[in-house]
């Protein structure tokens, strides 16, 4: 069983929509969660960072975390076309090296 | 630089060659990390390199794979005798403690192997 598994979909929404991203785990010592962006050939870039129990907010988008469900979530609201990208949950318990899901593919369609 | 540069960006290469990927980190990053994407999977952590601190190797996948750094800036990661499955992206991230766990990544560099 991986330590972190995440639903590769696609997952295909209209524009304005609200999508839900997931990733469960399996190691309780993870205690940081990040969801990262990753355009077609490109690095993946930090959008969401958090390490506690519930909702953290930025603009369009929260990320979620229960800790006792080893449950994290990434919402976005009214979506747009430039949302679709791959979207990867990671963790990691010690601050340094990061433990990746296989990443959602997100297409937004007009 | 304004962030953290890869080379090459695309890189084919013949079964049983050596090759060698380039990462140049922001400036002022002590840690830098080497990751390894597959196609259709998620990250796979592969060295971590902290300061003068000794690498975490863990997780190097064979012996063929190895890396260096030269003191806080240019890091090059090494796969010998190269075999169809190192087929992947190279990805290489850099952070600031005590923040480690906010890692900026390179582009990274498109590995074949014929």
């Amino acid at each position: 069983q991986k330590e972190v598994e995440q639903d590769p979909g696609p997952l295909s929404v209209p524009e304005g929509a609200i999508v839900s991203l997931n990733c469960t785990y399996s190691n309780s010592a993870f205690q940081y969660f990040m969801w990262y962006r990753q355009y077609s050939r490109k690095g993946p870039e930090l959008l969401m960072y958090t390490y506690s129990s519930g909702n953290k907010e930025d603009g369009r988008f929260t990320a979620q975390v229960d800790k006792s469900s080893k449950y994290i979530s990434l919402f976005i609201r009214d979506s747009q076309p430039s949302d679709s990208a791959t979207y990867l949950c990671a963790m990691t318990g010690t601050a340094s090296k990061l433990t990746f899901g296989t990443g959602t593919r997100l297409q937004v369609t007009l | 630089g304004a962030g953290v540069s890869q080379s090459p960006s695309n890189k084919v290469t013949e079964k049983g060659k050596d090759v060698e990927l380039r990462c140049d980190p922001i400036s002022g990053h002590t840690a830098l990390y080497w990751y390894r994407q597959r196609l259709g999977q998620g990250l796979e952590f592969l060295i971590y390199f902290q300061g003068n601190s000794a690498p975490d190797k863990s997780g190097l996948p064979s012996d063929r794979f190895s890396a260096e750094r030269t003191g806080e800036s240019v890091s090059t990661l090494t796969i010998q005798r190269t075999q169809q499955e190192d087929s992947a992206v190279y990805l290489c991230a850099s952070s600031q403690p005590p923040s480690t766990d906010t890692q900026y990544f390179g582009p990274g560099t498109r590995l074949t192997v014929l």
